[in-house]
């Protein structure tokens, strides 16, 4: 069965420096999606970078970055130059495979990311 | 309004109550979907609809029962629940995915549900 794993509950780091939140997944299949989303203490979930298993550049948006290293089954997030806004909960999910033409996600743990001024 | 809103944000009911959540989405997506996320737990699919057709319940109890009347509405209607059931449960909604999988989700803010 397809999982998303992420070790780190809760993070800090200290305002503009740059922070990478792990996240290790398992499938057996040769073709998924890899999502980060963010979700600030209002509760609604951001959609922050998308990495394809198939893409062979690392997915860049703005300030997020993501660190894919297929043969580890890892897509790290790398948050460069930290702001107090960032300071969120951080979810990694992973598109199922066998559900593609519904867009089932399947959810890691997430990390609390905490911004230090 | 755009994207997806969520009615109402807060709930609070007691465990003979009967009430609904309301999901809306303005994105034109044909999907629609309720997580439940408790604490300290990963975010749990619930139901997945699909051009108002539900195509995947996931093993979740008869107390909770959805319904899309539409592919911009989708409601959660609850009745009986128990404490346990005290969760934030959010609603989203992506396009018809055949060949994409690169489609975000779109989610709402999410109701806090309460259950006393």
């Amino acid at each position: 069965a397809q999982k998303i794993t992420q070790t780190q509950p809760g993070m800090f780091v200290q305002e503009k420096e740059a922070v990478t939140l792990d996240c290790t997944y398992d499938t057996s299949d040769q073709s998924y999606g890899l999502f980060w989303y963010k979700q600030p203490s209002s509760g609604e979930m951001i959609f922050l970078i998308y990495q394809g298993s198939y893409d062979e550049q690392n997915a860049t948006e703005g300030r997020y970055s993501l660190n894919f290293q297929k043969a580890r089954k890892s897509a790290n997030l790398v948050i460069s130059a930290s702001q107090l806004g960032d300071s969120a909960m951080y979810f990694c999910a992973m598109r199922d495979p066998l559900s593609s033409n519904t867009g089932k996600l399947i959810f890691g743990q997430g990390t609390t990311l905490q911004v230090k001024p | 309004e755009t994207g997806v809103t969520q009615t109402p944000r807060h709930l609070v009911m007691g465990m003979t109550n009967k009430k609904s959540l309301k999901c809306e989405q303005h994105l034109g997506h044909n999907a629609m979907y309720w997580y439940k996320q408790s604490a300290k737990k990963p975010l749990e699919l619930m139901f997945v609809y699909n051009f108002k057709e539900q195509t995947e319940n996931n093993s979740v109890p008869s107390r909770f029962s959805p319904e899309c009347p539409n592919s911009s509405h989708l409601f959660l209607h609850l009745h009986t629940l128990q404490p346990e059931d005290s969760a934030l449960y959010l609603c989203a909604s992506s396009q018809d995915l055949t060949e994409q999988m690169n489609t975000e989700a779109f989610f709402g803010q999410g109701t806090r549900l309460t259950v006393v």
